[in-house]
């Protein structure tokens, strides 16, 4: 199985600021990525699949990048809208196998 | 646009079996090209895919749910359903369902929580 790695934990920001989340794969995953967003007591949101491409209607302070084991998630620009937790999942062995990272949360600084 | 409904018990006692279903608007589940997913995600604590089914009926489980887990699908109705047998406490979590779109779960239902207790 391979295990998706998330960091940090959680991420201190303040409004208006960069963020960068980082999520790290057991083994070489190609760009066959997805990055979700959730909110409290929602369900979660597709931002980006293919390690870079943003999902319908996700705006474009939302960017992924990276290939292989190593990916990043940055937030150009935080907006009140932008804090909530944040999981990496994997979906090169698919079908059958997709893994989740435990995800990173980011709050106001 | 796709929309995705959950609904079932949300009570079930322990060693009993969880039954939900999945309704599907705005799309048809055996126009194809999409597999149908149930993943959960336990009180305050990440997501764990659980398993999908094709309109056809084939299925994939994750491998440490796979004996207890059985997803269906009715065409018909425009459902498919998740059944996980002898649930524990350990089972408690909200569950999604979702529609994937090569791997990735790019329509998810609100979720419905599930408590296991007697």
């Amino acid at each position: 199985e391979i295990v998706m790695t998330q960091s940090p934990a959680t991420l201190s920001v303040s409004p208006g600021e960069r963020a960068t989340l980082s999520c790290r794969a057991s083994q070489s995953v190609s760009s066959n990525l997805a990055w979700y967003q959730q909110k409290p007591g929602q369900a979660p949101r597709l931002l980006i699949y293919g390690a870079s491409t943003r999902a319908t209607g996700i705006p474009a302070r939302f960017s992924g990048s990276g290939s292989g084991t190593e990916f990043t998630l940055t937030i150009s620009s935080l907006q009140s809208e932008d804090f909530a937790v944040y999981y990496c999942q994997q979906y090169n062995n698919w079908p059958p196998a997709l893994t989740f990272g435990g995800g990173t949360k980011v709050e106001i600084k | 646009q796709v929309q995705l409904q959950e609904s079932g018990p949300g009570l079930v006692k322990p060693s009993q079996t969880l039954s939900l279903t999945c309704t599907v608007s705005g799309g048809s589940i055996s126009s194809g090209g999409y597999y149908w997913s149930w993943i959960r995600q336990h009180p305050g604590k990440g997501l764990e895919w659980i398993g999908y089914i094709y309109y056809s009926g084939s299925t994939y489980y994750n491998p440490s749910l796979k004996s207890r887990v059985t997803i269906s699908v009715d065409t018909s109705k425009n459902q498919f359903s998740l059944k996980l047998s002898s649930v524990t406490a350990a089972d408690t979590a909200v569950y999604y369902c979702a529609r994937d779109l090569s791997g990735y779960a790019a329509n998810w239902g609100q979720g419905t929580l599930v408590t296991v207790s007697s």
